[in-house]
């Protein structure tokens, strides 16, 4: 299985861009790149997937190095409410592995 | 998009008892569920994989009489803690997934806190 390694953690400001870097340097040819999103006490909630180059949905972006063995989500404009640990994962739906994930703590 | 509901959201229960924890995926049918267990402060670890009408498959180190699941249909798995004591307390998460290709996703459930007096 894949490894990754994300930073602990993060502070940003309230309308800033944030990007959150994954390292996951034995990634296999089959794995994707999956990230999520959790609150205290509540259970994953999934933000974007992706395999290679850029992904874009109504929430964030996902950058994809032709290498793959690093990755990037980038959350445009964030607020109080994106305070939360954020989990890079590579694998498929079958078999997940969480890391440590970066606890993003969004301040005024 | 898909939903997985978990019940209950709370339980505390004396030690030396079973708790069962419900888990179901609302509108669609999940050929695989997963448990996860979660401490304080530390990432989600997975437990065990379970197919519809097979086995669960258990991570190194999770005791499978301790933790019964049963998949019994394509929208439901339970999870038992059998004999619970106060090292088990920990918030426990299912998640489903509808198979198929390989970039499916994991729906998470809500989870449920669990606490052994």
């Amino acid at each position: 299985l894949a490894k990754t390694t994300q930073p602990i953690s993060m502070d940003s400001y309230e309308g800033q861009e944030v990007n959150i870097t994954c390292s996951h340097n034995n990634i296999a040819t089959n794995d994707y790149i999956t990230w999520y999103q959790q609150f205290p006490s509540q259970g994953p909630r999934f933000i974007i997937q992706g395999y290679k180059t850029k992904v874009t949905n109504e929430v964030a972006s996902l950058f994809i190095p032709a290498d793959r063995k690093s990755s990037t989500l980038s959350l445009p404009r964030v607020s109080l409410s994106d305070t939360a640990v954020y989990y890079c994962l590579v694998g498929s739906a079958r078999q997940l592995t969480f890391g440590s994930g970066t606890q993003l703590t969004v301040l005024p | 998009g898909a939903v997985v509901s978990q019940h209950p959201s709370r339980v505390i229960c004396k030690s030396g008892t079973s708790v069962k924890i419900e888990c179901r995926s609302l509108d669609f049918q999940a050929t695989t569920m997963f448990w996860y267990r979660q401490f304080p402060k530390q990432s989600l670890m997975l437990m065990a994989t379970s197919n519809e009408g097979s086995k669960a498959t258990y991570e190194q180190g999770v005791e499978k009489d301790k933790f019964l699941i049963n998949h019994a249909s394509l929208t439901l798995s339970t999870l038992t803690v059998t004999s619970a004591h106060p090292e088990d307390s920990s918030f426990y998460i299912c998640s489903a997934s509808e198979g198929g290709g390989r970039q499916n996703e994991q729906f998470f459930g809500p989870g449920t806190r669990l606490t052994v007096l």
